[in-house]
């Protein structure tokens, strides 16, 4: 059974720069088949997707939060990362790594199908 | 960027009952649409893809319609265990995008 989990702080400052890393067990980061997502959810509210990669390291980004955003790959690790600048109290939120479906056919297909438990990072001083 | 709308926002209903989640795509989305579901403090779960495909695991009383636009989740009979909150998030072309989400509570 594939497995994601995220971790990293838990909190971080204003300014400052917030970098969460997502392990994949039980299956390979390298599969063609797939990319692998970000995705965030601030107390209370819906689920926000900030971006998604591929293993060659092709990158999708939520234009809202592209400036600041950088999702990299590292395939030896089977881990893929999530870097955001300049945050603020706004970037308080739930943080998910997701697996998504890669099906490029006439009817292409990018849905979530693996999720990990999601990690809690606050922006606070 | 395409904008997902759901109808509902929150809904009241008792077990046994059926119940239907409507969410409404800006522009056609070709079936390009999953449905998933979240539990209070746990990570959401997909439920359907491609608009009415189950995935596979989850129990038969889901299903989802729709075509075009517009599309809906359908409970067939309400469990003690589907009490959540419902989002439903296009595939058709990033920036992929959910819905607001639709909670589902007792009566």
């Amino acid at each position: 059974q594939l497995q994601l989990q995220e971790s990293g702080p838990g909190l971080v400052k204003p300014s400052e720069t917030l970098s969460l890393t997502c392990t994949v067990s039980s299956g390979s980061i390298s599969s063609s088949n797939y990319y692998w997502g970000w995705i965030r959810q601030p107390p209370g509210k819906g689920l926000e997707w900030i971006g998604s990669i591929y293993y060659s390291g092709s990158t999708y980004y939520n234009p809202s939060l592209k400036s600041r955003v950088t999702i990299s790959v590292d395939t030896s690790k089977n881990q893929f990362s999530l870097k955001l600048t300049s945050v603020t109290a706004a970037d308080t939120a739930v943080y998910y790594c997701a697996r998504q479906k890669r099906v490029v056919t006439a009817i292409p297909e990018y849905y979530f199908d693996y999720w990990g438990q999601g990690t809690l990072v606050t922006v606070s001083s | 960027d395409i904008q997902m709308t759901q109808s509902p926002s929150s809904l009241s209903a008792s077990v046994g009952d059926r119940v239907t989640i409507t969410c409404r795509a800006s522009q056609g989305i070709s079936n390009s649409l999953a449905w998933y579901q979240q539990l209070p403090g746990k990570a959401p779960k997909l439920l359907l893809y491609a608009a009415s495909r189950l995935q596979s695991g989850v129990p038969s009383r889901f299903s989802g319609s729709g075509s075009g636009t517009d599309y809906t989740l359908t409970i067939s009979s309400l469990q003690p265990e589907d009490f959540a909150t419902y989002y439903c998030q296009h595939y058709y072309g990033a920036p992929w995008t959910f819905g607001q989400g639709t909670k589902v509570e007792i009566k």
